[in-house]
């Protein structure tokens, strides 16, 4: 069926420290993954997208891993700073979706401590 | 930088009213979009919406919600009539092209309390 789901509901890191979100999906058939941010009060903010013919997608500080073979998709955010401190959410979108919708994961809260 | 917008940021309503959330998504973006986030829980996906016309609904969007795009700027959400479980942050978002393979673009979003 279709899930994106979140493997640690929580992560507290060093300041300065990298930070690895993890996520799970479920159907093998997903072609695009988008990972968003969530600062409080606000709405989920895009950081990176990766369609499933990458396995490796880089941005500023952000890097995006994808494996197919376990169905698996990671975030990794270099030298974490105060300002990273949010919900990371894993989204699933693509033609294997059944319709005009992008599915979120339940979303890590990611705290930076100083 | 464009952004999506939404009025009001807070909403506390009665059970049984009904209420309009309102929304003017990005200016040259063709695809609307509700999802609502329960507290502490994940993004939901509503609906979907291009061409004045539904594109997709998920279950939570049952008979008391409904969509629409009343002028060439506004976008809205109405429910019927109030229940204390759709208390929640509902958002809007838009996407340039299409829903599939596209970045969404969210508003900061409605709180709705319903009492």
């Amino acid at each position: 069926g279709e899930s994106v789901g979140l493997h640690l509901p929580t992560l507290s890191v060093q300041e300065g420290d990298n930070s690895i979100i993890n996520c799970a999906y479920s159907n093998s058939a997903s072609d695009y993954f988008i990972w968003y941010k969530q600062e409080s009060g606000k709405g989920p903010q895009f950081i990176i997208d990766i369609r499933s013919n990458m396995d490796k997608r880089q941005g500023q500080r952000v890097t995006v891993l994808l494996n197919k073979t376990v169905k698996h998709l990671s975030l990794q955010i270099a030298a974490t700073q105060p300002g990273d401190s949010a919900v990371y959410f894993c989204a699933e979108n693509g033609d294997n979706t059944g319709g005009f919708k992008t599915i979120f994961g339940a979303g890590t809260r990611l705290f930076v401590k100083a | 930088e464009p952004e999506v917008t939404q009025t009001p940021s807070h909403q506390v309503t009665q059970m049984g009213q009904e209420v309009i959330l309102r929304c003017v998504p990005i200016s040259n973006h063709l695809y609307f979009y509700w999802y609502r986030q329960i507290l502490g829980q994940k993004v939901e996906f509503l609906v979907s919406f291009y061409n004045n016309e539904i594109s997709e609904k998920s279950e939570i969007f049952d008979d008391q919600f409904s969509v629409e795009r009343p002028d060439g700027s506004n976008f809205t959400l109405k429910i019927r009539s109030t229940k204390l479980e759709d208390s929640a942050m509902y958002f809007c978002a838009s996407t340039t092209s299409g829903p599939l393979r596209e970045k969404l673009f969210f508003g900061s979003g409605t709180q709705l309390s319903v009492l």
